[in-house]
C-alpha cells in the first residue's frame, strides 16, 4: 500500500516572501500522479498542481511549482510571492496509474500560515 | 458547467440512526469517490463507483457502510445505526476518465457533506 506523509504539520511565511511544502510517498509502482490540494476554512478542496511520475519535468502552476524527485519519493511545492489568499490546508496526494485503483492517497496536511 | 453536488452540507442524526449523503458528479462525469475526513487528518479514500458498478471499495469499512451510483441519479453513500466515531466530513469527486490523458485522471470535489452524530 501507498503511503503519503508531510512531515510539517505548520508552516508560516511572510506574505510575498517564498515558502516550501514538503511532501514524500512510498510505493512499489513506477508509474503514478501526484497532486497537491488546497482545502481553505470553506473546506473545499481545490487542486492546486499534478505531476505524472513518467515526466521529467517539474509542474508550474503560476505562482505555484513542484521540485519532483522520483528517485527521493519527493514531491515538495513551491508557492512562490505569497498572498493572504494562500492560506490553508495543503494536502499532497498520490494516485495510482493502474487501471481500478483510482482512489487518492492524501498525507495529513500542512497548514500554512501567511502573515501579513 | 456546475460542479460536484453534494447535499445535505450539514446533517446531525443520533445514535443508531441512518445518514444518506448524496452526490452528484459534474455533468459528463461517469466516475465517482468517496473519502472521509476526520478532524485533524486528511482525506481517507472509502469507495470508488462507475454507474452501477462498484470498482474498488478497499476502504469502506465492512459494516454498516454502503455505497451505489444508479444509472440515474446521484451516488448515495448510506450508513446505517450510526455511531459517534462517524462524526466526520465526507466528500464526493467525480472525473471523466477517458482517453488516457492525464487530465481525465483529475478529481473534482464537492463541498462536502458534515455529519455530526449525538
Amino acid at each position: 500500500a501507498q503511503t503519503v506523509t508531510q512531515s510539517q504539520p505548520e508552516m508560516s511565511v511572510q506574505e510575498a516572501e517564498t515558502v516550501t511544502l514538503s511532501c514524500t510517498y512510498d510505493t512499489s509502482e513506477s508509474d503514478y500522479y501526484l497532486f497537491w490540494y488546497k482545502q481553505p476554512p470553506s473546506r473545499q478542496m481545490i487542486l492546486v498542481i499534478r505531476q505524472e511520475a513518467y515526466k521529467q519535468q517539474n509542474a508550474t502552476e503560476n505562482r505555484f511549482s513542484v521540485n519532483f524527485q522520483k528517485a527521493a519519493k519527493s514531491f515538495s511545492l513551491k508557492i512562490s510571492d505569497s498572498q493572504l489568499g494562500d492560506a490553508a490546508m495543503y494536502f499532497c496526494a498520490y494516485r495510482s496509474a493502474l487501471g481500478g485503483a483510482d482512489g487518492l492517497t492524501f498525507g495529513k496536511g500542512t497548514h500554512l500560515i501567511i502573515q501579513p | 458547467n456546475a460542479g460536484v453536488m453534494q447535499n445535505p452540507r450539514h446533517l446531525v442524526r443520533r445514535r443508531g440512526q441512518e445518514a444518506r449523503l448524496r452526490c452528484s458528479p459534474m455533468k459528463g462525469h461517469s466516475h465517482v469517490y468517496w473519502y472521509r475526513q476526520l478532524p485533524e487528518e486528511g482525506l481517507k479514500f472509502m469507495v470508488y463507483l462507475q454507474k452501477e458498478n462498484i470498482i474498488d471499495e478497499s476502504g469502506m469499512p465492512k459494516e454498516r457502510f454502503s455505497a451505489e451510483f444508479p444509472k440515474e441519479g446521484p451516488s448515495i453513500l448510506r450508513i446505517q445505526q450510526v455511531v459517534r466515531g462517524d462524526s466526520a466530513a465526507y466528500f464526493c469527486a467525480s472525473s471523466p476518465r477517458g482517453g488516457g490523458q492525464a487530465n481525465s485522471y483529475e478529481q473534482y470535489f464537492g463541498p462536502g457533506t458534515r455529519l455530526t452524530v449525538t
